[in-house]
């Protein structure tokens, strides 16, 4: 079964470090996600993207934060400028026509 | 704006008891309807979803929820429960249009008492 992928599993940065979070969505979905949680807390949604540009983001989606699609396959978020409160477990998803999101595993960023 | 109530922020179960956690939802009109699980350490994992029709839905490992529209509730429900089944279960909400964002719970922990 079509699944989410995303790397790297645990990133760990300093304060104000750039970082790149990856995820390979399922090859024929065309909505793609980036939500976090924050340790003990419910998980956000951050962004959503559709057509190679963003559809809608929330309020904790600032400028520090982007989205891309590089290529075919990648969806990336990027952190420019990381602070602390950044620290967190960000999930991507996919959906396609179903209107179902399909998980990946999480990548845990801790920023030190 | 959406918003979704998950009560009981922990509940404890016996092995081979009946289990139901509870989820409301405030929203204008019927919304989609999805219950994830996060086993520790892990990603959410779909256990049914809520679009339109019966209002009784199954789910992978046995899970099933309902529907009523006028209490604005989707519990879950599974009839015996097994001790793989500790976990965080979340129930989320969705506007019946592509594309858009899950609102989700704050979660239930399950424990299960063997």
């Amino acid at each position: 079964e079509p699944e989410v992928t995303q790397t790297p599993s645990h990133q760990v940065t300093q304060m104000g470090q750039e970082v790149i979070l990856r995820c390979v969505p399922i090859s024929n979905h065309l909505y793609f996600y980036w939500y976090r949680q924050i340790l003990g807390q419910k998980v956000e949604f951050l962004v959503s993207f559709y057509n190679n540009e963003i559809s809608e983001k929330s309020e904790i989606f600032d400028d520090q934060f982007s989205v891309e699609r590089p290529d075919g396959s990648n969806f990336t978020l990027k952190i420019r400028s990381t602070k602390l409160e950044d620290s967190a477990m960000y999930f991507c998803a996919s959906s396609g026509d179903t209107d179902t999101q399909y998980f990946g595993p999480g990548t845990r960023l801790t920023v030190l | 704006a959406q918003s979704v109530t998950q009560p009981d922020i922990h509940i404890t179960v016996s092995e081979g008891a009946s289990l139901e956690l509870r989820c409301n939802y405030s929203y204008g009109a019927t919304p989609y309807l999805f219950w994830y699980v996060q086993s520790p350490g892990q990603g959410l994992q779909l256990l049914l979803k809520y679009f339109s029709g019966d209002t009784l839905v199954q789910g992978i490992k046995g899970f099933e929820a309902e529907f009523k529209r006028s209490q604005s509730s989707f519990n879950l429900r599974k009839p015996s429960v097994h001790w793989s089944d500790a976990a965080e279960y979340f129930c989320a909400v969705a506007p019946m249009e592509y594309g858009n964002k899950l609102v989700f719970g704050a979660g239930t922990i399950l424990r299960v008492k063997s």
